[in-house]
């Protein structure tokens, strides 16, 4: 099944401590991103990936790393987590760099940081 | 500094109603808009989308409206049903590949 995959799905930890979201995609797309969703914000970009070792900043970056070294695979890191990024994590991917391709998102990722 | 204003924040429509959600934008680098529909405890998914070269665009029950020289596009949903209570989202988006969301529309369809 064509999927964009998100892991863990739930996440509590404590301010400081290192985390990695991963992300993975099964359809050999070009393009990948991460968003997080907080209420009355709707949906931001963190950071997007338009090809293997080719990494973007979107709306929102700091606090944030990405990196790209596979095609498949866009793991989200927080380095120092803190209480301002406890949100709604999702990743997306499409086809190719062609910005007006369809996204396909995954099953989003919620993040507690105490 | 929001990219994308949508209205409302949310919507209560009787079955068989018509709903509608409307977003504005003010950069004219803008070259394409899509329209999300997220039900709770999923990602959100591509329902329709435009570009700023047809004024109306229609799939099935969900129309796009555009306005250029106003920069205003709106959703409609005809004959809205139960089914269809969803958050939405407009976006916009360049040739940057940045992509900009609404505040996204809680929409409630009561049978």
């Amino acid at each position: 099944e064509a999927q964009v995959t998100q892991n863990p799905r739930y996440l509590i930890t404590v301010t400081g401590k290192k985390l990695t979201v991963t992300c993975s995609q099964n359809m050999n797309h070009e393009y990948m991103s991460w968003y997080r969703q907080d209420p009355g914000l709707g949906l931001r970009q963190i950071y997007y990936s338009m090809n293997v070792e080719v990494t973007d900043k979107g709306d929102v970056p700091e606090g944030y790393k990405v990196s790209r070294k596979e095609k498949r695979n866009f793991p989200l890191i927080l380095e120092s987590p803190s209480p301002n990024q406890t949100s709604l994590y999702f990743c997306a991917s499409s086809l190719s760099n062609y910005h007006q391709e369809t996204q396909y998102f995954g099953p989003g990722t919620r993040l507690l940081v105490l | 500094q929001q990219q994308v204003k949508q209205s409302p924040q949310s919507l209560i429509v009787q079955k068989g109603g018509i709903s509608i959600i409307n977003c504005a934008y003010e950069n004219t680098a803008f070259d394409y808009f899509p329209w999300y529909q997220q039900f709770p405890g999923k990602g959100p998914a591509l329902l329709i989308a435009i570009r700023p070269d047809v004024s109306e665009k229609k799939e099935g029950r969900f129309t796009i409206s555009f306005n250029k020289s106003a920069k205003q596009f709106s959703l409609h949903i005809m004959d809205s049903q139960p089914g269809d209570s969803a958050t939405y989202f407009c976006a916009a988006i360049g040739a940057g590949n940045q992509f900009y969301f609404g505040t996204g529309t809680s929409l409630t369809v009561i049978p």
